[in-house]
């Protein structure tokens, strides 16, 4: 069955530190791969997509991610966070077959 | 341009009551995700119309939980009869396709006493 794991449940970083978040996923088939953050007291918004083209994707606020189809990854990086980059962050795949499925999120918190 | 509208925000029932959530998505989205998303865990997807029809409702609980669009446009999920294990957020959201990026909306958040 399709699944989506994010591995990281809450990541602690002080900020200027680096960001990665990892995400992995099942599926043997094409995939559209999305990052989702949820900022406090804020509904879920769209940090990056990919669909196809080059594999590295940037996104809002600095961030961006890289698909790596070997390893089923789609994993969020960030080379120097910030206070406000404090949020839930979920990856979602959509297959082939239209089916979506979300990652169980990960929360980031930064230590001003 | 407006967002995904959502009512109401919060809501409180007892267990065995039931209780219905509206949404309305942007203008123009053929494509509506209900969702629910318990604390601590990622949105699972309840439902997915297309325009009117349904595209999957396979992680649906059809004892309990019903959802129409009749017009194409707004949808309203029901839950009838609530369980405690209900308590959770639930999400509409909207996109242009079916493999396009979605926005969502405040949510709803169910308490089930």
């Amino acid at each position: 069955a399709q699944s989506v794991s994010q591995h990281n449940h809450h990541v602690i970083l002080s900020e200027a530190a680096s960001l990665e978040l990892g995400c992995n996923y099942s599926y043997g088939g094409t995939v559209n791969l999305f990052w989702y953050v949820q900022y406090p007291g804020q509904h879920l918004q769209l940090l990056l997509k990919y669909f196809s083209g080059d594999p590295l994707v940037k996104g809002i606020k600095g961030f961006e991610a890289e698909f790596i189809k070997s390893k089923f990854s789609f994993n969020l990086r960030k080379p120097s966070v910030q206070w406000s980059d404090t949020a839930e962050y979920f990856c979602a795949v959509i297959s082939s077959a239209s089916k979506i499925i979300f990652g169980s999120g990960t929360r980031l918190s930064i230590r001003p | 341009e407006a967002g995904v509208a959502q009512s109401p925000r919060y809501k409180i029932i007892e267990k065995r009551q039931s209780v219905a959530f509206w949404c309305n998505p942007i203008s123009g989205h053929a494509t509506l995700y209900w969702y629910q998303q318990i604390l601590g865990q990622g949105p699972k997807l309840l439902i997915q119309f297309q325009n009117n029809g349904v595209v999957d409702d396979s992680q649906l609980p059809k004892d309990r939980f019903s959802a129409e669009r009749l017009k194409g446009v707004d949808s309203t999920l029901k839950i009838q009869p609530a369980k405690l294990e209900d308590s959770a957020v639930y999400l509409c959201a909207s996109s242009a396709g079916t493999s396009s990026e979605q926005y969502f909306g405040p949510g709803t958040r169910l308490t089930v006493t």
